[in-house]
């Protein structure tokens, strides 16, 4: 069946540092895929998504490409900020949403 | 827009009594919503799967009896955990996807804490 793999955590940067957290997939055919954030206290927030091989998704500086021959969908940032410590969680989307694990990102000031 | 509420958004009760979690969409139909576990430092379980006047689409390993789900209108959802214990201590998320849901993207609401003594 589907499934999401996402790099465990937590993820500790300093601010203005380039973040990388992976994720990778298994799905037959073309999901959509998605990457949510959870800040502290708070429901999910959708941060971007991508619903075709070679789209490209971003958000708030965030960026991630659907690379169907890797299947991957890595998310990136090039600066961080503090006040983007949260949970990250990386999904695919069909007639139900599969997520991975969740990644925790701390960023010290 | 596409914003999904939830009520209450903690809740303690004692073991053994029910607990009725309302999940709504605020500005917008949801033909489908979702209910979700999540316990702490993991992922989003999915419970079940909730589609207006029908009854609810429950995943592998959930008590149906125990997790009552209801899907009155297109706006509202309602979860009743029925005799709740201290392991259905968690924290239940909604959301709901568009009636014409391209990209199937959800919303999800903010979420219930539930605490069982």
């Amino acid at each position: 069946g589907d499934s999401v793999t996402q790099m465990e955590g937590p993820v500790t940067l300093s601010e203005e540092a380039f973040l990388t957290i992976n994720c990778t997939y298994t799905a037959t055919g073309y999901p959509s895929l998605f990457w949510y954030v959870q800040y502290p206290g708070e429901g999910l927030q959708l941060l971007l998504k991508a619903t075709k091989a070679d789209d490209k998704g971003s958000n708030k500086g965030f960026e991630a490409t659907y690379r169907k021959e890797t299947t991957s969908f890595h998310l990136e940032k090039g600066s961080v900020q503090v006040s983007d410590s949260a949970v990250y969680f990386c999904a695919l989307g069909r007639d139900k949403i599969i997520f991975g694990k969740g990644t925790r990102l701390h960023i010290l000031p | 827009g596409a914003v999904v509420s939830q009520h209450p958004s903690r809740v303690i009760c004692k073991s053994g009594t029910s607990v009725k979690i309302e999940c709504r969409s605020l500005d917008f139909q949801a033909t489908t919503m979702f209910w979700y576990r999540q316990f702490p430092k993991k992922s989003l379980m999915l419970m079940a799967t909730s589609n207006e006047g029908s009854k609810a689409t429950y995943e592998q390993g959930v008590e149906k009896d125990k997790f009552l789900i209801n899907h009155a209108s297109l706006t509202l959802s309602t979860l009743t955990v029925t005799s709740a214990h201290p392991e259905d201590s968690s924290f239940y998320i909604c959301s709901a996807t568009l009636a014409d849901n391209l990209g199937n993207e959800q919303f999800f609401g903010p979420g219930t804490r539930l605490t069982v003594l």
